[in-house]
This record gives structure tokens, C-alpha cells and sequence, in this order.
């Protein structure tokens, strides 16, 4: 079974944190994503990489960093916490070409 | 901008009944297409994908597709109370990205 692993479930952060999403994946796939889910607004992507050090802005990538430094892990970073990130946070792989990607568990990011 | 584009819902169907979900994609270069279903505060899940112009059928699941309309959807027969969810529609990008749907909202009336 494809594993995307998400660090935690459940974030509690406060305004101005610096704030760490990690994800790991298990299937030795090159493309990854991180996306955020919103009621009312779906899934917005933003940030992907299909490779190691390589990435791509996604729809809405400001105010997020990202890093990827081994094939198996893909960081999301927010520079500078604020309450509009209050969000779900959707990790994802998937293997090359417009191939299904695979989801992991979300992480649940309050920022107070 | 490419776009798929759902009809929210929701989406309500009696137990025993064929749900329809559809969806439109704007991105004539799509090649593939997915169907995910998400429950509540979960991730979503694919339950089906789809190539080829037609049908594809995996249980109780039919995925349709016609290029020419640029239209997929999703038929689910024999609807249960457990398929209640968001079911999202995604097409291939063409950078090696899905692009999503925001989902419709499926009930099953028990």
C-alpha cells in the first residue's frame, strides 16, 4: 500500500511562528504536493516539486515555503504564522506523468 | 486558468438509488481522470480513474467520460447511507498535477 505520512494531525501555532508541515512518502515517487482544503474553496495547491531540491509554485504560494532535500520528503513552511492560514493541510504523491496521487492523513492547523 | 468545475450539491439520493455526479474540465489536454471521495475530516480517497473515452465500471461504480464534450461523471448504483461523502472530480494537469473540483456533496437517504 502507497503511504504519505503527514508529521501531525492536529497543530495549534501561534501568530508570527515559524511553522513546519512535514510529509513523508514511501512509494519512491517523484512528483509531491502540498495543498490546502477550505470549505467553499476545495483543494488549492500550493507548492509542488517533481524532484529532489526542485519545486514549482502552485496557486497560492505566498506566505509558504517549501523544501526538498531527499525524494521521500516534502516540507511545508510558514514563514511567519498568521490566522488566515488557519486551514487543512493535504499532502500528496504521485508517480510521473498525470498519475493518480495519493493523499496523506491532513494536518489540522489552527493559528491563534 | 485551467478549471474543473462541480455542481456543489448536495446532492440527496434514496438507499437503493443511482447517485449522477458530474463534472466539466476546461483543459482540452487532459489525458486522464479521477474520482475521489473524501468523508468528513478525512483525506481523499480514489475510488476510480478513467483514460478512454466511455465507461468504466468497477463494482458498484460507472466513470464516463466524453473528450469531445470535455465531461466526466461518476455514476454509483445501488447507493448505500455509507457513500455519503464529497466525492471530487480531478483532471491531469499538465505539469504532473491534478486539478480538483471543490467537490460535490453527496447524501444517501437511509
Amino acid at each position: 500500500d502507497v503511504k504519505v505520512t503527514q508529521s501531525s494531525r492536529y497543530l495549534v501555532k501561534r501568530t508570527g511562528e515559524k511553522v513546519f508541515l512535514e510529509c513523508v512518502q514511501d512509494m519512491d515517487h517523484e512528483n509531491m504536493f502540498w495543498y490546502r482544503q477550505d470549505p467553499g474553496l476545495g483543494l488549492r495547491l500550493i507548492y509542488f516539486s517533481y524532484d529532489v531540491k526542485m519545486k514549482e509554485k502552485g496557486d497560492i504560494p505566498e506566505g509558504y515555503s517549501v523544501s526538498r532535500e531527499k525524494k521521500e520528503r516534502f516540507s511545508l513552511i510558514l514563514e511567519s504564522a498568521s490566522t488566515n492560514q488557519t486551514s487543512m493541510y493535504l499532502c500528496a504523491s504521485s508517480g510521473p506523468g498525470e498519475a493518480e496521487a495519493f493523499f496523506g492523513q491532513g494536518t489540522r492547523l489552527t493559528v491563534v | 486558468q485551467k478549471e474543473v468545475e462541480q455542481n456543489s450539491g448536495p446532492l440527496s439520493v434514496p438507499e437503493g438509488a443511482i447517485a449522477s455526479l458530474n463534472c466539466t474540465y476546461s483543459d482540452r489536454g487532459s489525458q486522464s481522470f479521477f474520482w475521489y471521495r473524501q468523508y468528513s475530516g478525512k483525506s481523499p480517497e480514489l475510488i476510480m480513474f478513467i483514460y478512454s473515452n466511455g465507461d468504466k465500471e468497477d463494482g458498484r461504480f460507472t466513470a464516463q467520460l466524453n473528450k469531445a464534450s470535455q465531461y466526466v461523471s461518476l455514476l454509483i448504483r445501488d447507493s448505500q447511507p455509507s457513500d455519503s461523502a464529497t466525492y471530487l472530480c480531478a483532471a491531469g494537469g499538465s505539469q504532473g498535477n491534478l486539478i480538483f473540483g471543490k467537490g460535490t456533496k453527496l447524501s444517501v437517504k437511509p
